[in-house]
């Protein structure tokens, strides 16, 4: 059984600038969440895909998007970076209907 | 809304000794289910244990058990036999169908294992 992986490990990118981050789900898992977890703070919930749709958002600007692909892998895409979304990027697959999520190893971005 | 708190920012605890972190929520249903995350210094949130409300027997894993108050919407993870790989932050967490499964997490408390 593969695990949730994520990339990149790491990622710098400049104010202004846009960024992916990529998210493959465990296997038989179908519903990808996202989260931004800040230096020091619990995870915060971005979105959530359950086949290839939007099925719930955090309270985030719609410069945050997303998307999920047929065999459920996911991306998440930031747009005109702020300094602020400084952070570490966690993506969570779960199975509809079974509350437990399993999360990937993460995705450090820096906004300089 | 939920929220989700957590009230001890750091704890310390010698190795093989027994820890308890608490964790407190807030919330109006009354199915729902909690969790303990574990996250070490490489980062990864690895799932502790799971309890759902309306079990009233509390879970336990191994070494992991909790204390689940349902009336005092109290949710506390005890550590039996404290191990130095224990050492991490832990994350108490909250969702629900309603919630649309989405996690509310608390603040984290940082647990210290001392040899």
């Amino acid at each position: 059984e593969t695990g949730v992986t994520q990339s990149p490990t790491h990622l710098i990118k400049t104010r202004g600038q846009q960024v992916t981050l990529r998210c493959s789900s465990q296997s038989g898992h179908n519903t990808v969440s996202w989260y931004q977890q800040a230096l020091g703070q619990g995870p915060q919930f971005i979105f959530q895909y359950y086949r290839e749709e939007e099925n719930g958002r955090g309270n985030f600007p719609p410069r945050f998007s997303g998307l999920q692909f047929p065999n459920y892998s996911s991306e998440l895409n930031v747009n005109a970076l702020e300094l602020d979304d400084s952070a570490l990027y966690l993506c969570a697959s779960s199975l509809r209907g079974v509350e437990t999520q399993y999360f990937g190893p993460g995705t450090r971005l820096l906004v300089l | 809304a939920q929220t989700v708190t957590q009230s001890q920012p750091e704890m310390s605890v010698q190795e093989a000794e027994t820890v308890t972190l608490s964790c407190t929520y807030d919330t109006s249903e009354s199915n729902y289910y909690l969790f303990w995350y574990k996250q070490p210094p490489s980062r990864q949130m690895i799932l502790v244990i799971r309890q759902e409300a309306y079990k009233q027997q509390n879970a336990t894993e191994n070494r992991f058990s909790v204390n689940f108050q349902k009336a005092a919407k109290s949710f506390s993870l005890k550590i039996s036999d404290s191990q130095l790989g224990d050492t991490a932050m832990y994350f108490c967490a909250f969702t629900s169908y309603n919630a649309g499964n989405m996690l509310t997490f608390g603040g984290g408390t940082r647990l210290m294992v001392k040899p």
